[in-house]
């Protein structure tokens, strides 16, 4: 099974900062990695596919880059709305495997 | 709107079976994948399975984790996915969320259900 590991387990930023999240993967999985957004006592919300691909509605200040192993998160100008809990997520083979999330605090 | 809920028994007993329904509407139901993933409290997200449209065979893959005690089915015609669990332990207690499988490129999950709490206890 192909693992995710994923860091930092969490950080502390302020609203306008630039914070970049960074994603592993076990072994090459192509630009076949996803990012989630969790907003506490909430479902997950895709904001990126396949590494660099902006979900439809999600905002321009999110973006991904990378492939192979390592892939990241990048959201410019943090605003309120985006202090959450971040997963990424491989689909180059099942099982989908899940990174162990990352929480951006205040 | 694409939506997707999700139904079934909130708490089970150690032992016994699970069976989950996702109600979907608002989008081609037979055109998609769909997936359940769920949450243990206070934990992180982890993927149960999925089932292939019937255009791709309609077949399952699972996790290990659930793999021998799981099912997954799909009713096309009332654009409805189930899933089944057995012999539960407290360890499947969890946020039971149901997913649609996007494939422009590659798999994501690009819309939730709103999940539905399983709690495992006598």
């Amino acid at each position: 099974d192909i693992q995710t590991t994923q860091s930092p387990s969490s950080l502390s930023a302020s609203v306008g900062d630039r914070v970049t999240i960074t994603c592993r993967a076990s072994q090459s999985i192509s630009s076949y990695l996803n990012w989630y957004q969790q907003k506490a006592g909430k479902a997950p919300n895709l904001v990126i596919y396949a590494a660099s691909n902006l979900q439809s509605g999600a905002p321009s200040r999110f973006s991904g880059s990378g492939s192979g192993t390592d892939f990241t998160l990048t959201i410019t100008n943090l605003q309120p709305e985006d202090f959450a809990t971040y997963y990424c997520q491989q689909s180059y083979s099942t099982p989908f495997t899940f990174g162990p999330g990352t929480k951006v605090n205040i | 709107e694409v939506q997707l809920v999700e139904s079934g028994e909130t708490l089970v007993q150690p032992g016994r079976s699970l069976r989950l329904s996702c109600t979907t509407s608002g989008f081609t139901f037979g055109d998609y994948a769909l997936s359940w993933v769920r949450q243990a409290p206070g934990k992180g997200l982890e993927w149960v399975g999925f089932i292939r449209s019937n255009i791709y065979g309609g077949t399952a893959e699972y996790a290990a984790s659930v793999k021998g005690r799981v099912t997954i089915s799909r009713n096309d015609s009332k654009s409805i996915a189930y899933l089944q669990l057995n012999s539960l332990t407290a360890e499947d207690t969890a946020m039971y969320y149901c997913c649609r499988v996007g494939s422009n490129y590659g798999d994501y999950f690009d819309y939730w259900g709103q999940g539905t709490l399983v709690t495992v206890s006598s």
